[in-house]
């Protein structure tokens, strides 16, 4: 079965702290794709990042990095010197390849990032 | 600028109604999607359609009735056979080709019960 297990229900730190975001998940499939999307206050969430499973290169965007290890089934995000704008439920997601023109993308249950002045 | 259009921004619905929701995108996407978002979890699929005049029920589509007669739109319509309605959902679309599993989303409607 697919799941999508996100730890770290709120997380709490100072301005420019550094913090990691968990995201662990199972699959069956050889081949699925990973994602990391951002929901601010606003409600619209935000694609950030997509991994396939046959890339494991970590990535770098500014100040966030994403870890992507397939041997403990982990795809982690780090944001370094937080900002009070980074503030927001954090999601990762699972697709497992397509069906046609869809694909199903299973949640994590999110966690919620509060960065403090 | 393109995008998905959600509409409205909060809904209440009275015991027995029936509302419809409002989701249109000019991304020129061919499949959209329906998700609900409860307190401290994550989404969950209602429908979702590839093509015009085709949809499937997603996970937890009881409740819930979805029409895709042009491209560009993707109503919901939370019946009051859904008893427990009170939610965010959410609206999505991704193309068919090129970043075809990137999910694009709306800004939200938030449902609540009178």
């Amino acid at each position: 079965a697919q799941k999508v297990t996100q730890a770290q229900t709120e997380i709490s730190v100072v301005e420019k702290e550094d913090v990691t975001l968990d995201c662990v998940y199972e699959t069956r499939d050889t081949t699925y794709y990973l994602f990391w999307y951002k929901q601010p206050p606003s409600g619209e969430l935000v694609f950030l990042i997509r991994r396939n499973s046959f890339d494991e290169q970590n990535e770098i965007s500014g100040r966030y990095s994403w870890n992507f290890q397939k041997s403990t089934s982990s795809f982690n995000f780090t944001i370094t010197a937080s900002q009070v704008v980074d503030s927001a439920v954090y999601f990762c997601a699972l697709s497992e390849g397509f069906s046609g023109g869809y694909n199903k993308l299973i949640f994590g249950a999110g966690t919620r990032l509060a960065v403090h002045p | 600028d393109g995008g998905i259009t959600q509409s409205p921004k909060y809904l209440f619905r009275k015991e027995g109604q029936n509302v419809t929701l409002s989701c249109e995108q000019n991304l020129n996407h061919d499949a959209m999607y329906w998700y609900r978002q409860d307190p401290g979890q994550g989404l969950r699929l209602i429908y979702y359609s590839q093509i015009v005049n085709d949809f499937q029920k997603g996970d937890i589509a009881e409740g819930y009735s979805v029409s895709r007669e042009k491209k560009e739109s993707f109503p919901l319509t939370v019946t009051s056979a859904q008893k427990n309605p009170t939610a965010f959902y959410l609206c999505a679309s991704s193309p068919s080709t090129g970043d075809k599993n990137i999910q694009y989303f709306g800004a939200g409607t938030r449902l609540s019960v009178l």
